[in-house]
């Protein structure tokens, strides 16, 4: 089985600045890695996910990612934030197994509330 | 950009109604999922599909039911609605062999 923890359940920050939403995972069995983000009123949609290879992962809108495999973490960054980032954002692990089907296994979700 | 779509998207509806949320996918992918979603918190599986004709309950427990009789069309039945079904309800489906899921809008459900 698997768990993720956000550690963050809201941030707030000045437009333009930068923001970091931390994601910790626990799992026996190697993971596929990913950050939605959800905005007022709307499903998820997918910003970036690591699958494998390079830890440092790129994603719409300017976000990115680091897989850090000792620490079990999965860290989402932008380094200058707008006003339109509002909005929650998850952090979902899946198993890398076939029996898994793709299943995700959700973080709380952090709150970024971005003020000008 | 994903093709899925939920309606209602918005739903009131009294204590004791039978209810179907509908979610359908133009996109061709074999596994479907329901996900379920409180105010503020995270989401949970409560159904998920991976072809015609194969359902499973997911990690929450659940006394919706799903069907899958179509490919692209993946129902959630509510036989007696209550008040505890408050809730989103999220659809997703992605590809076999892939591993990224593709959301819904969602519906919100608000049972008196």
């Amino acid at each position: 089985a698997q768990s993720v923890t956000q550690l963050d359940s809201q941030v707030p920050v000045f437009e333009e600045a930068p923001v970091e939403l931390r994601c910790n995972y626990s799992s026996s069995v190697s993971v596929y890695l990913f950050w939605y983000v959800q905005y007022p009123n709307q499903g998820l949609q997918l910003l970036l996910k690591y699958l494998s290879g390079s830890t440092l992962v790129k994603g719409i809108n300017g976000f990115e990612a680091e897989f850090n495999k000792s620490q079990t973490s999965f860290h989402l960054r932008k380094p200058s934030v707008h006003i339109s980032d509002t909005a929650e954002y998850f952090c979902a692990v899946s198993a890398k197994i076939k029996a898994a089907g793709n299943k995700l296994t959700f973080g709380g979700g952090t709150r970024v509330l971005v003020k000008p | 950009e994903a093709d899925i779509y939920q309606t209602p998207r918005y739903l009131v509806i009294g204590t004791g109604k039978k209810i179907t949320l509908e979610c359908s996918q133009t996109m061709g992918h074999d596994k479907m999922y329901w996900y379920q979603q409180d105010p503020g918190m995270e989401l949970h599986l409560i159904h998920y599909s991976y072809g015609v004709n194969s359902t499973e309950k997911g990690d929450l427990s659940s006394e919706s039911t799903v069907s899958r009789i179509r490919t692209e069309h993946f129902p959630l039945t509510l036989e007696s609605a209550r008040p505890s079904h408050t809730s989103q309800y999220l659809c997703a489906s992605s590809r076999g062999g892939t591993e990224t899921q593709y959301f819904g809008p969602g519906t919100r459900l608000l049972v008196l």
